[in-house]
């Protein structure tokens, strides 16, 4: 079965501090992967995706993401973290081959200590 | 981007009641696809909404607790019928960005039923 694994439910790191969000995934298919990011009661919103062609993806907000095809990996990382990236974190496999669903891992609260 | 607009936004409703959730898109699409996010938890996929077609519902879902409408390419309903405490979660529409079955789907606010 095709899915989506998000290591650790909730990540904590100190202001400024290295992000690093796992994300593994199954898939029958070439994959296509995206992470979305959702604020305290706000909807979701799209950080970065990796489609095809470069395997580094840089997204908004200073995020990115590396798709490891050997690994079926696509962890998603930030060199310094700010106060205001508080949120949950949730990564998505987009399976063409099953009618376009997007299925979504577990997510993954990060909190960011001042 | 697209602007998704789901109404209401929020509802209280009593326990054996339904109520019909709207997704109004401001461009055509041909795939819309409702989730459910109970409290605390991830995304869970219902079921795909393509206009001119029955709606394909996922494992867990039946067609008779959550009826789907998509009357044309811009517009679909999602009820929750003989809702219980467990309904109680945020509902989604959402529609692909780009590619139809590879893009990003982007997402409307939800709406956040709570039922007592």
């Amino acid at each position: 079965a095709q899915s989506v694994t998000q290591l650790g439910s909730h990540v904590s790191v100190s202001e400024g501090a290295l992000v690093l969000l796992r994300c593994n995934y199954s898939s029958s298919v070439p994959p296509y992967l995206f992470w979305y990011v959702q604020y305290p009661n706000q909807g979701l919103q799209l950080l970065l995706k990796y489609t095809t062609g470069a395997t580094l993806v840089k997204g908004i907000n200073g995020f990115e993401a590396e798709f490891k095809k050997s690994e079926t990996s696509f962890h998603l990382t930030k060199p310094s973290a700010h106060m205001s990236d508080a949120a949950e974190y949730f990564c998505a496999v987009r399976l063409y081959n099953q009618g376009g669903k997007l299925i979504f891992g577990q997510g993954t609260e990060l909190s960011v200590k001042p | 981007s697209a602007v998704i607009s789901q109404k209401p936004s929020r509802d209280i409703c009593q326990r054996g009641t339904s109520l019909t959730i709207q997704c109004q898109v401001d461009s055509q699409v041909t795939m819309m696809f409702w989730y459910r996010q109970q409290p605390g938890q991830s995304l869970t996929l219902i079921a795909t909404a393509n206009q001119g077609s029955e709606a394909t519902y996922e494992s867990g879902f039946v067609i008779d607790k959550f009826p789907i409408s998509r009357p044309n390419l811009t517009f679909s309903t999602l009820t929750v019928s003989n809702m219980s405490p467990e309904d109680s979660s945020i509902y989604l529409c959402s529609v692909p960005l780009g590619d139809s079955l590879t893009g990003e789907l982007f997402f409307g606010e939800g709406s956040r039923l709570t039922v007592l």
